[in-house]
């Protein structure tokens, strides 16, 4: 059971480039999020996805489309990636339902040079 | 969300219990209290969660005070593994539902060998 798995780990891109972040999670939650965090800083919401087919903005979503794929997956793009976006991204899953705690990947280091 | 307050920091012996408490005085009947902890670099970790009755897993236990304004997380025998940032969280939905979780600053906890 793996959980929540994003990919890629790291990466460095230069001003303007494009990437899209990857996250699947084998838990068979309908709730998926989007957050960043900056050093010293606590998470904050990019952006939120209910069930499959439905995205929310959430605090910070400025710069960022997120496609909700299907169940499984959620993932994040960013179109033209500025400094301001250097963090570390987290994904995360949760089941409204059962009240049980949300999971959350390891994480992906994107610099922005 | 209720406003959730804790200690910025605290130590422990490795071995002993840690306590580690958290006032949440504006706690609303349908909140629960949700404990996560971040070990350095890597993704939030659900620890534990409770409404009322005091709850036990096999990461720590929660013991919620009857008027529910304040808890306290329970690591029985604290590990060096242990050292992280705790976050008590006070929301109704699991993973905060459309707003997300917010992690605040959380308490640091610091083993001491």
């Amino acid at each position: 059971n793996a959980g929540v798995t994003q990919t890629p780990k790291f990466q460095v891109l230069k001003t303007g480039q494009s990437m899209t972040l990857q996250c699947a999670q084998d838990m068979n939650h309908n709730s998926m999020y989007w957050y960043r965090q900056d050093p010293g800083m606590g998470l904050r919401l990019i952006y939120y996805s209910a069930s499959e087919g439905t995205t929310d903005k959430g605090e910070v979503p400025n710069g960022y489309n997120v496609s909700r794929l299907n169940k499984r997956e959620f993932s994040l793009r960013l179109e033209s990636a500025a400094p301001s976006q250097t963090s570390v991204y987290f994904c995360a899953s949760s089941e409204l339902r059962t009240h049980q705690g949300a999971f959350f990947g390891q994480g992906t280091r994107l610099t922005v040079v | 969300d209720a406003k959730t307050t804790q200690p910025t920091s605290m130590d422990c012996a490795e071995g002993r219990a840690a306590n580690l408490p958290c006032n949440h005085s504006t706690i609303s009947g349908n909140e629960y209290v949700y404990w996560y902890r971040q070990i350095h670099s890597q993704g939030p970790q659900y620890i534990i969660h409770g409404l009322k009755n005091n709850e036990t897993n096999e990461m720590a236990s929660l013991i919620i005070t009857e008027d529910r304004k304040s808890s306290t997380l329970i690591l029985p025998h604290a590990t060096l593994r242990d050292t992280a940032v705790y976050y008590c969280i006070a929301t109704m939905y699991s993973g905060g539902g459309a707003d997300g979780l917010t992690f605040g600053k959380g308490t640091h906890l610091i083993i001491q060998p």
